[in-house]
């Protein structure tokens, strides 16, 4: 298996949902990356996490809630989110190695709307 | 000042010819460089990753690192219409930090 995956393809949701990212990798790596993209603009980094620990969060608001139960898997919890929210959340997953930003490998998206 | 500048194009070149991408840093610590491929409504793709001064080559695609002028570059030889997207640089640095460009839209033209 040599991809990343991410559910749903597509999200809408109202500003008071809550609801969640998934993403999921079986290549071994062990840093997975959240960003978020909007239109005509490079993806913006949002959180890193090294061997299922988070290392880096871009200071990113608490209505995103990141989660990594094991080596394969990072979720993105979703909760009161705004319009401004809207984007494509991209996941990201890189192999081992001696720095935290290796060759990424993304996954296809999230397209998400909010409401 | 941004740490990885790009040309934001639009860059039109004919089918055949050679694309150059030109990418342009300030982080003197920096350690590793990659360009990204990202087709329209698409996710980005990785096509070459650079560490060390000189040319890497892989395929129809080169990229060319200069770390005393702080630059890296990306040739796309016998340019192809789908070739046409948009090519991130990005780079990483001795400091676990990393930054992606803003893009370089390309358009070959058939």
């Amino acid at each position: 298996d040599t991809e990343v995956t991410q559910t749903p393809k597509h999200l809408v949701m109202g500003m008071t949902n809550k609801k969640s990212l998934k993403c999921e990798q079986h290549m071994g790596h062990r840093a997975m990356y959240w960003y978020k993209q909007k239109a005509k603009k490079p993806p913006e980094l949002m959180f890193v996490y090294s061997y299922e620990k988070l290392s880096i969060n871009e200071s990113v608001p608490s209505r995103f809630s990141p989660e990594c139960p094991n080596s394969s898997l990072l979720n993105l919890h979703l909760h009161a989110l705004q319009p401004e929210d809207s984007a494509l959340y991209l996941c990201a997953s890189s192999p081992p190695s001696t720095s935290l930003f290796h060759e990424q490998y993304f996954g296809p998206g999230t397209r998400l709307t909010v409401t | 000042q941004k740490e990885v500048e790009q040309n934001s194009g639009p860059l039109s070149v004919p089918e055949g010819a050679i694309a150059s991408l030109n990418c342009t840093y300030s982080d003197r610590v920096s350690q590793s460089f990659f360009w990204y491929r990202q087709y329209s409504g698409k996710s980005p793709e990785l096509i070459m990753s650079i560490y060390s001064n000189g040319d890497k080559e892989d395929g129809r695609f080169t990229a060319q690192l200069n770390k005393a002028s702080q630059y890296v570059s990306l040739l796309i030889r016998d340019s192809q219409p789908s070739d046409s997207a948009t090519y991130l640089c990005a780079e990483t640095n001795t400091g676990n930090q990393f930054y992606f460009g803003t893009g370089t839209s390309l358009t070959v033209i058939p």
